[in-house]
């Protein structure tokens, strides 16, 4: 049983418009949330995160959106750029005192690819 | 060397060999965590190790043996692998804070490709 769900197996944008990533989870313990990006023959690098108290992160070009009410988050890029092609994982955990800690779940990953 | 390194990148063995994979991470972390990436498949955890100790063990069969012999080093001993263990293997690790056990980003290395004839 997949707890986290990233039901768009690959995303094409083009270069300067924004690239959004969606991701869904059923666990309500959740309340962590990550994204990792990809690239071939390279492990997962982190590129951002959100805790359930709030509702949007912001790093530069990527945000983080999180609606808990609906268990769903979304990662934008803004501008995308040719660069940003790679896999993007959306990662949850449990960090609360009394819960599964440390155990990231992952999505299956969204292979964007930005073309110019 | 930086972040967290794994050794080696590929690996092809028999059935009957017996190798090890090797991680070593250079952050100054205490939770270190082998995975297991299949063709189509989400991230599967196998181990986690929070200060030196197992403190999980994703229902892994017994042909996967983890060893923690200190904080920045972790190993996956195999031995009798199925052509299904087949993978990319990716170590990671994280800094455990607090008395709740609060739990950072895991940063990962870039993976052993494992391949088994």
């Amino acid at each position: 049983d997949q707890q986290v769900k990233q039901n768009s197996p690959s995303l094409s944008v083009q270069e300067g418009r924004i690239s959004i990533l969606n991701c869904d989870y059923t666990n309500s313990m959740f309340d962590y949330f990550l994204w990792y990006k990809k690239y071939p023959a390279e492990g997962p690098t982190f590129l951002i995160s959100i805790s359930s108290i709030k509702d949007k992160n912001e790093d530069g070009r990527f945000t983080v959106f999180l609606n808990k009410s609906a268990k769903h988050l979304s990662l934008h890029i803004v501008p995308s750029q040719p660069g940003d092609s790679a896999v993007y994982f959306c990662a949850a955990s449990a960090r609360r005192k009394g819960s599964t800690l440390g155990r990231l779940y992952f999505g299956r990953g969204t292979q964007l690819t930005v073309w110019p | 060397e930086t972040g967290v390194t794994q050794t080696p990148r590929h690996l092809v063995m028999g059935m009957t060999n017996k190798k090890s994979l090797k991680c070593e991470q250079h952050l100054g972390h205490n939770a270190m965590y082998w995975y297991k990436q299949s063709a189509k498949k989400p991230l599967e955890l196998m181990f986690v190790y929070n200060f030196k100790e197992q403190t999980e063990n994703n229902s892994v069969p017994s042909r996967f043996s983890p060893e923690c012999p200190n904080s920045s080093h972790l190993f996956l001993h195999l031995h009798t692998l199925q052509p299904e263990d087949s993978a990319l293997y990716l170590c990671a690790s994280s800094q455990v804070e607090g008395g709740a056990g609060t739990y950072n980003e895991q940063f990962f290395g870039p993976g052993t490709r494992l391949t088994v004839l």
